[in-house]
């Protein structure tokens, strides 16, 4: 298996613009995790899905983001408008079940200017 | 709620000597437990993780963790440390008792091998 993809691995956007980071995880994992990578806040969980179904959002910072993941091989985290704020490292990472560990991609390197 | 506390943000260590990183959490039930690594500009690799049985766990490239239920510690040690083990270092949780399923990470601990 090729692991887990995340595209772009670079996004440099303007502010006010849409952005949509892609994630592709490993077949067979029932659970997806979107991470933001940041120095002031570490590694914070934004969202996470079991069996393509929304978990727990409570991470997501506010309504500018959303994420969706219409099945089980795909998964796309939004946001729009973009702010600079938002800029960080953004990471993917499945888990075939609750009783192994999560699996990262390489991340989506975002910068809003 | 969980929650992981790394004590030190950065730890400097001259090659060869040992070196302990430091983890708690916080969680009155049963945990998961994950030490991960990262390198610049790239995503998280797992190194070792405690599910359960001995609570001494070994993992990749020499690091070795011991996991103590009473201090609620999993601190990552290696004897010996090179140059090339320098990067930065997450302790994650998990609670799968409680259909809780997602993995919290500390903060990290960045570790400056010296010369």
């Amino acid at each position: 298996d090729a692991g887990v993809i995340q595209s772009p691995r670079h996004e440099v956007t303007e502010m006010g613009q849409e952005v949509t980071l892609r994630c592709k995880p490993i077949s067979g994992h029932d659970y997806l995790f979107w991470y933001r990578q940041t120095m002031m806040r570490g590694l914070e969980l934004l969202i996470y899905f079991n069996n393509n179904v929304p978990i727990d959002d409570s991470g997501m910072p506010e309504d500018r983001f959303s994420a969706k993941m219409p099945n089980a091989s795909f998964s796309t985290l939004k946001i729009q408008p973009s702010e600079p704020r938002d800029s960080a490292v953004y990471f993917c990472a499945s888990r075939k079940d609750s009783h192994t560990e999560a699996f990262f991609g390489q991340g989506t390197r975002l910068t809003v200017v | 709620a969980q929650s992981v506390t790394q004590l030190d943000s950065q730890v400097p260590v001259f090659e060869e000597a040992p070196v302990e990183l430091r983890c708690n959490y916080s969680s009155s039930v049963s945990v998961y437990l994950f030490w991960y690594v990262q390198y610049p500009n790239q995503g998280l690799q797992l190194l070792l993780k405690y599910l359960s049985g001995s609570t001494l766990v070994k993992g990749i490239n020499g690091f070795e963790a011991e996991f103590n239920k009473s201090q609620t510690s999993f601190h990552l040690r290696k004897p010996s440390v090179h140059i090339s083990d320098t990067a930065e270092y997450f302790c994650a949780v998990s609670r799968p008792m409680n259909r809780d399923d997602k993995i919290i990470f500390g903060k990290g601990t960045r570790l400056h091998i010296l010369p």
